[in-house]
């Protein structure tokens, strides 16, 4: 079975510190997608990044690093200098070679301190 | 349109009526799916569509809900005779073709759905 774990409901983070959310999953395949979406309250989905299961470096778009720890099979989020605009929910998904959805996790919902 | 647009934004409907929710991907995009988020929860996946091929039914909670895809491009999500646990929002979404596990998912903004 695939399963992905928030353990962080709520995050809080000062302005222009970084923020590290976590996220861990279960599979048994080898061969795997690990993605970040954020959603402002808005409601939009929108991609951060994405770290494939053979890559054998750490996944970094911009103000984002993803922290794949594939032994620990954790895949947590870096956010570098925190903004006020970065308050949203998090969420981490897997989508595994051959299955046609992707799994989400609860999300963990983030806001930024001025 | 550049991005997945979805309507109606919001419905409101009574228990036991049915109701359609549309769904237009970004055009090209072989691969459309379609997801559910409760309130305050992460997305449930429903129903995936890739091509002509027959679609992945496996997500939907219930013979209540259905959904097609006319022409490879618009998706309709369809639920019959509602009810107030259905409510939530739903979420559709389109890719290139799945073929690998890297292909990011645009989302749509979501219909939200009150079922009174």
């Amino acid at each position: 079975a695939q399963k992905i774990t928030q353990t962080q409901p709520g995050m809080f983070v000062q302005e222009k510190e970084a923020v590290t959310l976590d996220c861990t999953y279960d599979t048994s395949d080898p061969s795997y997608g690990l993605f970040w979406y954020k959603q402002p309250s808005s409601g939009e989905m929108i991609f951060l990044i994405y770290q494939g299961s053979y890559d054998q470096q750490n996944a970094t778009e911009g103000r984002y690093s993803l922290n794949f720890q594939k032994a620990r099979k954790s895949a947590n989020l870096v956010i570098s200098a925190s903004q006020l605009g970065d308050s949203a929910m998090y969420f981490c998904a897997m989508r595994v070679r051959g299955n046609n959805d992707m799994r989400f996790g609860a999300g963990t919902r983030l806001t930024v301190k001025p | 349109g550049a991005g997945v647009s979805q309507s109606p934004s919001n419905k409101v409907t009574e228990k036991g009526k049915d109701v359609e929710l549309r769904c237009d991907p970004i055009s090209g995009h072989t691969a459309l799916y379609w997801y559910r988020q409760s309130l305050g929860q992460g997305l449930e996946f429903l129903i995936y569509f890739q091509g002509n091929s027959a679609p992945d039914k496996s997500g939907l909670p219930s013979d209540r809900f259905s959904a097609e895809r006319t022409g490879g491009s618009v998706s309709t999500l369809t639920i019959q005779r509602t009810q107030q646990e259905d409510s939530a929002v739903y979420l559709c979404a389109s890719s290139f073709s799945s073929g690998t596990t890297h292909n990011e998912q645009f989302f749509g903004p979501g219909t939200r759905l009150t079922v009174l």
